[in-house]
């Protein structure tokens, strides 16, 4: 297993464009996280799976935000009609689901808008 | 709300110990946590701590937790110049909360 992948890992868009973004998580990890890093801070949360079912979304920050899991494996985090201020390091991290023995993240998709 | 709050900054030589400290509001998590997140890369997981011990030793790793003071601290012995990096504390179950992280940088 190659832990944690997201694709791609730089994406620079014009405001206003959507985008989407891609993680792979480990294959036997069924609770799947996303995270947005700005500069000199910490990951903030945004939205959790397990398996296909979304459990927490309220915490996304707008609705121009989703993610789906739709067959509990890989998952996609769109942002419709981008601004400025989305830009941002976009993270995920998945865990086995028992217990909370902390996540693998993955190299995160780097976020310019233009 | 709930914050996690650490220092940004901290510098030691080479082969001294390193000590990070970082302070939470949130009790109910089961773990905290400490990650390390070099340049270019993701967030690497380095140790853990169930939120009934109080301290918890791995190799060069000792994390202290004081649980009436909601302090959790990660100290390095024997610092070397391959652990320069930003260290996360965190807390929380299924929607982890993070510090702003501690730049830590080791001279030779």
């Amino acid at each position: 297993d190659t832990g944690v992948s997201q694709d791609p890992r730089h994406k620079i868009t014009k405001r206003g464009q959507n985008v989407t973004f891609r993680c792979d998580p480990i294959s036997e990890h069924n609770r799947l996280y996303w995270y947005r890093q700005t500069l000199g801070q910490g990951p903030e949360f945004l939205t959790y799976f397990q398996n296909e079912a979304q459990l927490e979304k309220s915490r996304l920050l707008s609705d121009r935000f989703s993610a789906e899991r739709p067959k509990g494996s890989f998952s996609t985090l769109e942002i419709q009609r981008t601004e400025q201020g989305d830009s941002a390091m976009y993270l995920c991290a998945s865990s086995p689901g028992r217990g909370y023995y902390g996540y693998t993240f993955g190299s995160g998709t780097r976020l310019t808008v233009v | 709300g709930e914050d996690v709050e650490q220092s940004l900054f901290l510098s030691v030589r080479e082969g001294d110990s390193s000590v990070i400290n970082c302070t939470y509001t949130d009790s109910s998590s089961t773990y905290l946590y400490w990650y390390k997140q070099e340049p270019g890369a993701g967030l690497q997981l380095l140790t853990y701590i169930f939120s009934n011990m109080d301290m918890k030793q791995d190799q060069r790793l000792t994390v202290l937790l004081n649980k009436k003071d909601k302090h959790l601290s990660l100290r390095i012995a024997d610092t070397q110049t391959g652990d320069s990096a930003i260290y996360f504390c965190a807390e929380g179950n299924n929607d982890m909360r993070f510090g702003a992280g501690t730049r830590l940088t080791v001279k030779p």
